[in-house]
């Protein structure tokens, strides 16, 4: 089972800075990852899938980048509605798992 | 648009089964698109991916769970269903129901999630 390792556990940060969250994988995912961003009380919602793309409706300030092992989420500039969980997932061998997330706080 | 609700008891009881259903509505459970899973998360944990289905019937399930979980599909009924064995409290999570695209990894659309409990 490949494990992925979210950093750090919790961010804090203020409205209008730059989050950068990082997700590794124990071996090579290829481009097979997602990200999710989760509030209180919700289901998680896709941000970025294969592990660039932004899926539909999702503003541009959120970017996905890397492949194979490491993998970045860069949220330019944090609006208020951006403090929530991230997690994020990976497809290999008919096996989905995520990692523990993120919380991204207001500080 | 398309939308997933999950419907079932919330609560039961140590050693019996646990029972869903995800009622696809706004859109066909049978494109070949897409495959349809299950997904849960115990109060203030992570995610965990059960199992998976296509309209065909075929299934793929996480192996920590497989040899108590079964998935099925009733198209005629736009629905997929979760079954969970010999439950504890361990099982005790908020259940989703999810589409996912064949060509990728993610999930892209999640049902609202339905808490169950699992308690004498």
């Amino acid at each position: 089972e490949i494990v992925l390792t979210q950093s750090p556990a919790t961010l804090s940060l203020s409205p209008g800075e730059r989050a950068t969250l990082s997700c590794r994988a124990s071996q090579s995912v290829s481009s097979y990852l997602a990200w999710y961003q989760q509030k209180p009380g919700q289901a998680p919602r896709l941000l970025i899938y294969d592990a660039s793309n932004r899926a539909t409706g999702i503003p541009a300030r959120f970017s996905g980048s890397g492949s194979g092992t490491d993998f970045t989420l860069t949220i330019s500039s944090l609006e208020p509605e951006d403090f929530a969980v991230y997690y994020c997932q990976q497809r290999s061998n008919w096996m989905y798992t995520f990692g523990q997330g993120t919380k991204l706080e207001i500080k | 648009q398309l939308q997933l609700q999950e419907s079932g008891p919330g609560l039961v009881k140590p050693s019996e089964t646990l029972s869903l259903t995800c009622t696809v509505s706004g859109g066909s459970i049978s494109s070949s698109n897409y495959y349809w899973g299950w997904i849960r998360q115990p109060p203030g944990k992570g995610l965990e991916w059960i199992g998976s289905i296509y309209y065909s019937g075929s299934t793929y399930y996480n192996p920590s769970l497989k040899s108590r979980v079964t998935i099925s599909v009733d198209t005629s009924k736009n629905q997929f269903s979760l079954k969970l064995s010999s439950v504890t409290a361990a099982d005790t999570a908020v259940y989703y129901c999810a589409r996912h695209p064949i060509r990728g990894a993610d999930f892209d659309l999640w049902g609202r999630g339905t808490l169950v409990t699992v308690s004498s």
